[in-house]
């Protein structure tokens, strides 16, 4: 089945520093990439997404590049804020495209920014 | 405002004694979804419905039941709730034209 897997946490950064979070991961299709993240006593949000290989996807400063060679999607920030700390969760899509379907997530990442 | 809502946000019960916990969206989504939150273990699916009526097993729908009776409800049910049921709860809807997800802001729940 599919899975998906990203780098063991937690994260602790001071700010300004340079950010990557990896996430490999293991599927029998063609799926669509996720990072969603979670700050405090709140729910997941998406972060960004990309739905096909060498797609980048971006948001907030945040990036990620489908990458089907390596199957990875490793999220990176040149920058990080104190504000940038929270969860962040790597998902798939079991269905590409435009259909939708059960979201399988990682095992989430915590991040620490200090000032 | 678009939102999915979840009542309650905590809840405290005992072995054994049944509860619900709602779930509600705004949006006119037809794919909803539940997932329980352990850590170590990310997001796990409990149950999911493509739209009214139709409602399927996730990857841990043990000890759980849902219902689809109108679109913008999702009611997760737990009949002799126990211990390792013990969780943080989100319900989350979808489009079908869309792949983002929405989720609710979470059901922390602690069954003694």
């Amino acid at each position: 089945g599919n899975s998906v897997t990203q780098m063991e946490g937690p994260v602790t950064l001071s700010e300004e520093a340079f950010l990557t979070i990896n996430c490999t991961y293991t599927a029998t299709g063609y799926p669509s990439l996720f990072w969603y993240v979670q700050y405090p006593g709140e729910g997941l949000q998406l972060l960004l997404k990309a739905t096909k290989a060498d797609d980048k996807g971006s948001n907030k400063g945040f990036e990620a590049t489908y990458r089907k060679e390596t199957t990875s999607f490793h999220l990176e920030k040149g920058s990080v804020q104190v504000s940038d700390s929270a969860v962040y969760f790597c998902a798939l899509s079991e269905s590409g495209g435009t259909s939708y379907g059960k979201l399988t997530f990682g095992q989430g990442t915590i991040l620490t920014v200090h000032p | 405002e678009a939102q999915v809502t979840q009542n309650p946000r905590y809840l405290i019960t005992v072995t054994g004694k049944k509860l619900t916990v709602t779930c509600s969206q705004n949006m006119n989504h037809e794919y909803m979804s539940w997932y329980r939150q352990d850590p170590g273990l990310g997001l796990r699916q409990i149950y999911y419905s493509m739209n009214v009526e139709v409602t399927d097993k996730g990857d841990v729908p043990e000890g759980y039941k849902v219902s689809r009776k109108e679109k913008r409800n999702f009611p997760l049910i737990l009949e002799s709730p126990s211990p390792n049921q013990t969780s943080l709860y989100f319900c989350a809807s979808q489009d079908r034209a869309q792949e983002t997800q929405y989720f609710g802001p979470g059901t922390r729940l602690l069954v003694l």
